[in-house]
């Protein structure tokens, strides 16, 4: 069976420091890739996409970035966090577009 | 694109019946749904192909109408274990959210 794994869980980070959130999957070979953040009482903003190795899509203009360096493996990075990137984050995988999303545990993350 | 959910939140006592709505302007491929628990991520519940579909998970079931415009999720005989947010998902490049219906069953 697949499993997603969403590591850390809980992060605080002042404002202006870096980030880099992970994101593997098992059980499953060529997902696509998501990320994904929701704000506190909010819905689910998609940030990224990715369909393989190497190859990302932005939703969304922000200082994130994200990078696909092996097939299972999905990284969410920021040079320097802002206040308003607080939220919860969230890493999904789904056989191809249109198909179901499965989401890992999710990392709450406190800019201060 | 993303859809648009009504209501926004719904309060329901043990044993009575909801619906929420997702609907679009556009004809969809697919319309998904998902339930998400306080503090917990998102988990899939089904996902609707074809107009005219219904489709059943427990007590938890959902259309998806003939013009594949609107999809609408059935809470019959609620469950205290039924409270969270309920999103739908449409697919136009890659899945679209709704903003979500918070449901809370009371006991």
């Amino acid at each position: 069976s697949q499993t997603i794994h969403q590591w850390p869980a809980t992060l605080v980070q002042p404002v202006g420091s870096p980030l880099s959130l992970e994101c593997t999957v098992e059980g499953t070979s060529n997902p696509n890739l998501y990320w994904y953040r929701q704000a506190a009482g909010r819905g689910l903003q998609l940030l990224f996409y990715s369909v393989g190795i190497g190859q990302i899509s932005s939703e969304v203009p922000q200082n994130l970035s994200a990078s696909r360096p092996q097939d299972r493996q999905f990284i969410l990075s920021s040079k320097k966090l802002l206040l308003s990137d607080s939220g919860f984050y969230l890493c999904a995988w789904s056989k191809g577009a249109g198909y179901e999303q499965y989401f890992g545990p999710g990392t709450r993350l406190t800019v201060t | 694109q993303q859809p648009v959910q009504s209501p926004q939140a719904v309060i329901l006592r043990e044993g009575e019946d909801a619906v929420i709505n997702c609907s679009s302007s556009k004809a969809l491929y697919s319309v998904h749904w998902y339930r998400q628990k306080h503090g917990e991520a998102p988990v899939f519940l089904m996902i609707l192909l074809k107009g005219g579909e219904q489709k059943g998970h427990d007590k938890i079931s959902a259309s998806f109408n003939e013009k594949k415009q609107q999809s609408s999720l059935y809470l019959t005989a609620s469950q205290l274990s039924y409270s969270g947010t309920y999103f739908c998902g449409t697919v136009w490049k890659e899945l679209s959210f709704g903003a979500g219906t918070t449901v809370t069953v009371r006991a």
